[in-house]
């Protein structure tokens, strides 16, 4: 069974752009987390999508979005990018809530902003 | 904000020693997960312990969780280089989130 892949790889934008980060979730998984990590603040929970629904959402500005498809692929996307939004981003998929199943992660995608 | 946080934030151990890491957290739980990565990769699972639970194993994995404490502890036995990484717990708590704590970095020397 395929992993969870996430693309790019690797992101350079420059500051006040936007970006759009996409997510491919383990088939059969029908919930996808976000998280971003950067070494100052560790790992922050974005938000968790189940069935095209936002089960939860972070504490995050309303510059960080993100939806979910039919076939529970995801994307989250960031407006106005700032400096600190640089980060690696990071998407897990799990068969149940994502409190009480194993998530399933991603190699993440690296955000650089300038 | 973190909800767990390890300790030591730093491990350093020969091949072959055993490794322990322990974990505290703030409110009640439902359950706590255990999950290692490697450098620049995403987290993998290794274990979920319930909070009924008070010890699990896995291959040369112990979990124990003391939820008077609100701790919890892995054992890596007979470590390998292979094992170095960083370790984190992750809770649910209060918030119907899964929050992660700040990790422990294990690194095993050959």
């Amino acid at each position: 069974k395929a992993g969870v892949t996430q693309t790019p790889r690797y992101l350079i934008k420059t500051r006040g752009q936007q970006v759009t980060l996409s997510c491919s979730p383990i088939s059969g998984h029908r919930s996808v987390s976000w998280y971003q990590q950067t070494p100052g603040q560790g790992l922050q929970f974005l938000f968790e999508y189940f069935s095209e629904t936002q089960r939860n959402k972070g504490n995050f500005p309303g510059r960080f979005s993100g939806r979910q498809f039919s076939n529970s692929r995801s994307e989250m996307n960031v407006s106005t990018l700032e400096l600190g939004d640089s980060a690696l981003y990071l998407c897990a998929s799990s068969l149940g809530h994502g409190i009480s199943s194993p998530l399933h992660f991603g190699n993440g995608t690296r955000l650089t902003v300038t | 904000s973190q909800q767990g946080e390890e300790d030591p934030q730093a491990l350093s151990i020969q091949e072959g020693e055993n490794a322990t890491m322990n974990c505290s957290y703030k409110t009640s739980i439902n359950n706590l997960q255990w999950y290692r990565q490697n450098s620049g990769r995403g987290l993998v699972h290794l274990i979920l312990i319930r909070s009924n639970e008070r010890e699990k194993h896995s291959g040369r994995l112990r979990v124990t969780l003391d939820t008077s404490k609100k701790s919890s502890s892995l054992l890596i036995t007979a470590s390998r280089a292979a094992d170095t990484a960083s370790y984190f717990c992750a809770t649910d708590g209060a918030t119907n989130k899964l929050i992660f704590g700040t990790g422990t970095l294990l690194a095993v020397q050959p």
